[in-house]
């Protein structure tokens, strides 16, 4: 079936990377893009980033930017985020999901496919 | 960038309740906004696309409309299983996305 599976649970001290793995299957990798989401404890969704599984194209939410690398190995059909420079903040579940078009006659995406999440722990 | 702002942030209901969830747009969208359901420990999971669309497999109970800045999300009739947050995403500034800050559904 479709899936994607995520790596698994990481603590990390401050100052120190995170690389969350998105394992992809039962679909062609290149024809949907990637979205990263994360969730902080007891809070909303927040969009992080966006990765063309075609030709690895990215865009980041601003607060991210130098911060965040996306990247898809298409080999093995698995997307990764990794996270710089971690603060407690940046202590959240990290989602992967597969953007979707619904609709080609303008910019209809939506995110139909997504992973169990990772939790991510920063703490010194 | 667009913000996206829903109310309320919880809403108490019951079973069998009509229940609606509004969605505002900072700027007008289109009808380029989707609706999502989580549950706690779960990932969320596609509801409604194209601010009307009943995703494949969501039952019929769900309903969603509005277009340019302001949408609803109807319940028509509660189930139990129906209690979790809720949140709604432009797609318009592909491939910058954005959701709403989630309304919680509670008993």
């Amino acid at each position: 079936q479709v899936q994607l599976v995520q790596s698994g649970v990481e603590v990390k001290k401050p100052g120190a990377s995170v690389k969350v793995s998105c394992k992809a299957s039962g679909y062609t990798f290149s024809k949907y893009d990637i979205i990263w989401v994360r969730q902080a404890p007891g809070q909303g969704l927040e969009w992080m980033g966006w990765i063309s599984a075609d030709n690895d194209n990215t865009r980041y939410l601003q607060k991210f930017q130098g911060r965040v690398t996306l990247t898809t190995d298409t080999s093995t059909t698995t997307a990764f985020m990794e996270l710089r420079s971690l603060k407690s903040d940046d202590t959240a579940v990290y989602y992967c999901a597969r953007s979707r078009l619904f609709d080609s006659s303008g910019p209809q995406f939506a995110f139909d496919i997504w992973g169990h999440g990772t939790m991510v722990t920063v703490s010194s | 960038d667009i913000q996206m702002t829903q109310s309320p942030s919880s809403l108490s209901a019951s079973v069998g309740d009509r229940v609606t969830i509004t969605c505002r747009a900072s700027q007008s969208i289109g009808t380029y906004l989707h609706w999502y359901q989580q549950k706690p420990g779960k990932a969320p999971k596609l509801l409604i696309y194209g601010a009307s669309s009943l995703h494949s497999g969501v039952p019929s109970r769900f309903s969603g409309s509005g277009s340019g800045t302001d949408f609803t999300l109807t319940i028509s009739s509660l189930q139990a299983e129906d209690f979790a947050t809720y949140y709604c995403q432009q797609s318009y500034s592909t491939p910058s996305y954005t959701f709403g800050q989630g309304t919680k559904l509670e008993i």
